[in-house]
């Protein structure tokens, strides 16, 4: 079974709304982390935000924050007041076990074009 | 947030020869490094662990006599794909955590065109 799958392939928003990306995971760990990542044409992974297993208050940074319903396993990025700039490939990440040299599960990834 | 160097970002070379590729973390030490490779439109997938002072940990059907990993201190890692072919080509990303912290940075790529 996939640990992280993001259905949208791509997605499309207006400039200055908010666009949310979808993301479940899978895992019987208790301890896990989740990550946001964004890509742009040049190719680096640029760190967004993150997410502990144990964290109680959803993650913000700045325009983007994270929804996690650990119930459901979702982990749904949201960006508000979306910018030209924002369009990018965006990849939800996992990784099992909060210590060690565990390595990240990627999903599939969601291109993101914001339209001006 | 720390940094992760790599280098070169671009090369082009003929088939048969070797690259080599460079990962730096600059302001931190990193035990553990993380090679990825990624071919477009796709996402990035894990091509071996490399730790420092000891053999690296290959992921399944890589092959490591292909993709030669030194982690000879803590702050640099290098890929080596030997005997480069067409087949090869693809995106090169590393990636580092520091030390207990949670968040793992990644160097900017490198593209690997084997002509």
């Amino acid at each position: 079974a996939q640990k992280i799958t993001q259905t949208q392939p791509g997605m499309f928003v207006q400039e200055k709304e908010a666009v949310t990306l979808d993301c479940t995971y899978d895992t019987s760990d208790q301890s896990y982390g989740l990550f946001w990542y964004k890509q742009p044409s040049s190719g680096e992974m640029i760190f967004l935000i993150y997410q502990g297993s144990y964290d109680e208050q959803n993650a913000t940074e700045g325009r983007y924050s994270l929804n996690f319903q650990k119930a459901r396993k979702s982990a749904n990025l949201v960006i508000s007041a979306s910018q030209l700039g924002d369009s990018a490939m965006y990849f939800c990440a996992m990784r099992e076990g909060i210590t060690g040299a565990n390595n990240l599960f990627f999903g599939t990834g969601t291109r993101l074009t914001v339209i001006p | 947030g720390a940094v992760v160097s790599q280098h070169p970002s671009r090369v082009i070379c003929k088939s048969g020869t070797s690259v080599k590729i460079e990962c730096r973390s600059l302001d931190f030490q990193a035990t553990t490094m993380f090679w990825y490779r990624q071919f477009p439109k796709q996402s990035l997938m894990l091509m071996a662990t490399s730790n420092e002072g000891s053999k690296a940990t290959y992921e399944q059907g890589v092959e490591k006599d292909k993709f030669l990993i030194n982690h000879a201190s803590l702050t640099l890692s290098t890929l080596t794909v030997t005997s480069a072919h067409p087949e090869d080509s693809s995106f090169y990303i590393c990636s580092a955590r520091p030390g207990l912290k949670n968040i793992q940075y990644f160097g900017a790529g490198t593209r690997l065109s084997v002509l």
